[in-house]
C-alpha cells in the first residue's frame, strides 16, 4: 500500500519568511496529492491539491510542486503570517476510489 | 450548513467497555472515512466506505468495526476498548472521487480509555 513520509516534523519561521514542507510517496500509481491545514481543536481543511498531470500549482501565497519521477511533492508558503501557524498534512492517493493516506504532519510556527 | 457532525465529542471509557461513534453528513457524499490522530503519528485511516452498504479496511482496522446502513451515516464501533485506542477520531466525507478529492472533516471525537 501507499506510504507517505513528511519532513520536517516541526518548522519555526519569522513572519514574512518562506516555509517549505516536503513529502515523498511510495506508490507510483498515486496521482492525487492534497495538502491539509489543521488549526487547534479543529478538523483538517484542504488548502491546495495537485494532480499528476501538472508539475506546479499556485494559489496566492501557497504553491505545491510535484516531481513524479522522484516521487516527491512540496508545499511552499511565502510571506508567512502568524495565522499560518498550524499543523500541515500532505497526503497521496489514486483519484479513482481509494482513500487518502496522510503523512505524519508538520507543525508550523510563525512568530511576529 | 452542518457539514460533517460527529457525536459524541468527548468520551471516557474503561478497558473492555464498548461504544459507538456516530458520523453524519448532509452533503449527499458517497464516500466516508474514519481516521484516528495520535501525537507524532498523523492521521491514520481505520475504515472507509465508498457507498451505502459497503465498507473497507484502512491502515489500522484491528479492534474497530464500522457500518454504513444509510448514505448519510457512518458508525465506528469499539467492541472491547483498550488503552491503545485512546485517540482523537475524525470522520470525513467526500463526493465522487473523479470530480474532486476534497475530504470534509468533522471536528473530532476525543476518546480516553482508562
Amino acid at each position: 500500500g501507499e506510504n507517505v513520509e513528511q519532513h520536517p516534523s516541526t518548522l519555526s519561521v519569522q513572519e514574512g519568511d518562506s516555509a517549505v514542507i516536503k513529502c515523498t510517496y511510495s506508490d507510483s500509481a498515486s496521482n492525487y496529492f492534497p495538502w491539509y491545514k489543521q488549526e487547534l481543536g479543529k478538523g483538517p481543511q484542504l488548502i491546495i491539491d495537485i494532480r499528476s498531470n501538472v508539475g506546479e500549482k499556485k494559489d496566492q501565497r501557497i504553491a505545491v510542486t510535484l516531481n513524479k519521477t522522484a516521487k516527491h511533492f512540496s508545499l511552499h508558503i511565502t510571506e508567512t503570517q502568524p495565522e499560518d501557524s498550524a499543523v500541515y498534512f500532505c497526503a497521496a492517493s489514486r483519484i479513482e476510489g481509494t482513500a487518502l493516506i496522510f503523512g505524519k504532519g508538520t507543525t508550523l510556527s510563525v512568530s511576529s | 450548513n452542518a457539514g460533517v457532525t460527529q457525536t459524541p465529542k468527548f468520551r471516557v471509557l474503561k478497558t473492555g467497555q464498548s461504544m459507538t461513534l456516530l458520523c453524519a453528513q448532509d452533503m449527499n457524499h458517497e464516500y466516508m472515512y474514519w481516521y484516528r490522530q495520535d501525537p507524532g503519528m498523523g492521521l491514520r485511516l481505520i475504515h472507509y466506505s465508498v457507498g451505502e452498504g459497503t465498507t473497507a479496511k484502512g491502515e489500522v482496522p484491528d479492534g474497530y468495526n464500522v457500518s454504513r446502513l444509510k448514505k448519510q451515516n457512518f458508525l465506528l464501533g469499539l467492541e472491547s476498548a483498550a488503552p491503545s485506542q485512546t485517540s482523537v477520531y475524525f470522520c470525513a466525507s467526500s463526493a465522487n472521487r473523479e470530480d474532486t478529492g476534497e475530504l470534509f472533516f468533522g471536528e473530532g471525537s476525543r476518546l480516553t480509555v482508562l
